[in-house]
């Protein structure tokens, strides 16, 4: 069975423009979850996305927004970047929406000049 | 209260021995606690998950020890192997609230020497 995989596996871009990440959850998933890993500290909920509605958003400014398409896939859009929006961004996903583990993708690193 | 404190940061151990990863909530909600295992470069990876109403699980060399007054608890890595060097997050959540989501403690990097 196929994990969760994630696009583009690293991505570069400039202060100011804009970046787009792109996860497939696990067949049969529904639910997607985005998480923020900077250098050196520990995963920062970002968003989650079941059903196709946004569910729950951590606090980040509204320049992170994402939405899950019919299929389950989520993709994640970060408007305007700043230099701190440097991190790896894991997506995961999950059964259904309670109780049910999160499983994850190898994330993307963006990186940004 | 959304906090989750694991300790310690790093830890080095050698083969063969008990790898302790601490962590401690505060949030009474939190009924479902993961840990996972990271190595550099990939997503984190599921490793054992507990709930409260067991005060210990084992799979395997890992072990959830649970200790719900404390609002406390830790992964054990028996016979700590070379291969288990890599970063341990644990992770708490409210699974039944609607607003289910992970709240991950800060992570611990472990090196097992050979």
């Amino acid at each position: 069975e196929a994990g969760v995989t994630q696009s583009p596996t690293h991505l570069i871009k400039t202060r100011g423009q804009q970046a787009t990440l792109r996860c497939s959850p696990i067949s049969g998933h529904t639910s997607v979850y985005w998480y923020q890993q900077a250098l050196g500290l520990g995963l920062q909920f970002l968003l989650w996305y079941d059903e196709g509605e946004e569910r729950n958003r951590g606090n980040f400014p509204p320049r992170f927004s994402g939405r899950q398409f019919p299929n389950y896939s989520s993709e994640l859009n970060v408007n305007a970047l700043e230099l701190e929006d440097s991190a790896l961004y894991l997506c995961a996903s999950s059964l259904g929406s309670f109780g049910h583990e999160q499983y994850f993708g190898p994330g993307t690193r963006l990186t940004v000049t | 209260q959304q906090q989750v404190k694991q300790s310690p940061q790093s830890l080095i151990v050698q083969k063969g021995g008990i790898s302790i990863i601490n962590c401690a909530y505060e949030n009474t909600a939190f009924d479902y606690f993961p840990w996972y295992q990271q190595f550099p470069g990939k997503g984190p990876a599921l490793l054992i998950a507990i709930r409260p109403d067991v005060s210990e699980k084992k799979e395997g060399r890992f072990t959830i020890s649970f200790n719900k007054s404390a609002k406390q608890f830790s992964l054990h890595i028996m016979d700590s192997q070379p291969g288990d060097s890599a970063t341990y997050f644990c992770a708490a959540s409210k699974s039944t609230s609607g607003t289910y989501k992970y709240i991950f403690g800060t992570g611990t990097r472990l090196k097992v020497l050979a």
